[in-house]
């Protein structure tokens, strides 16, 4: 069965601190990683990973993906309040079907 | 720029009335995705249509049907809703395999 695990599921730190949360994937026929952000409403895209070790940036958050341990990782440094949100991981397999994680819980206090 | 657009935003219930959420998306999107999110559950896939014509069931398919009624249009009906069913339901739509999917902004039902 397909499925997609996140870690930690819910993480508390101060502005200025940086942050890894981890995602780890089963899927079948296994296509691509996806991270989105989730504030009040629908998820927002950040990144979509396909190859192994090619690091995806933007701005203060990057992001990898290994193939071969099926996961990866999203990085957020110098963190800000405005990076509270839920982050979520989603793994896309062959036949279409994108399944999520639970997700992670980031509060970022002041 | 309309995206993929839900309604109703939100719906209240009875138990064992019936109703289907319409979700449509203008980006000519090829597959389109049906999720509940329920609190610490992330979102879950009910169903899914890769493309016009084909539809597949997700994780939680049980006590839910949908239509894929054209290329823009995707309906989810929950033909006798059960309290177990209040969820937020988000409907989405990516243009290939494993590209972005872009999401409405959510239904939030409640069956009582």
């Amino acid at each position: 069965e397909d499925k997609v695990v996140q870690s930690p599921l819910s993480l508390v730190v101060h502005e200025g601190d940086t942050v890894t949360l981890n995602c780890s994937y089963e899927v079948t026929n296994f296509r691509s990683l996806l991270w989105y952000k989730q504030e009040k409403k629908a998820p927002t895209f950040l990144f979509m990973l396909t190859s192994s070790g090619i690091e995806k940036k933007s701005g203060r958050l990057s992001s990898i993906l290994d193939k071969k341990e099926l996961f990866s990782i999203l990085n957020i440094t110098a963190t800000q309040t405005g990076d509270s949100a839920v982050y979520l991981c989603a793994a896309g397999g062959a036949t279409n079907k994108l399944i999520f994680g639970t997700g992670t819980l980031l509060a970022v206090q002041p | 720029n309309a995206g993929v657009t839900q309604t109703p935003k939100f719906q209240v219930l009875k138990t064992g009335q019936s109703m289907t959420l319409q979700c449509a998306q203008d980006m000519n999107h090829n597959s389109m995705y049906w999720y509940r999110q329920d609190p610490g559950m992330g979102l879950r896939l009910i169903y899914y249509s890769a493309s016009e014509g084909t539809t597949d069931k997700g994780e939680v398919p049980n006590g839910y049907n949908v239509s894929r009624l054209n290329k823009r249009e995707f309906s989810l009906r929950l033909e006798s809703a059960a309290p177990s069913q209040t969820s937020v339901y988000f409907c989405a739509s990516s243009n290939r395999v494993g590209t972005e999917a872009f999401f409405g902004q959510g239904t939030r039902l409640t069956v009582v």
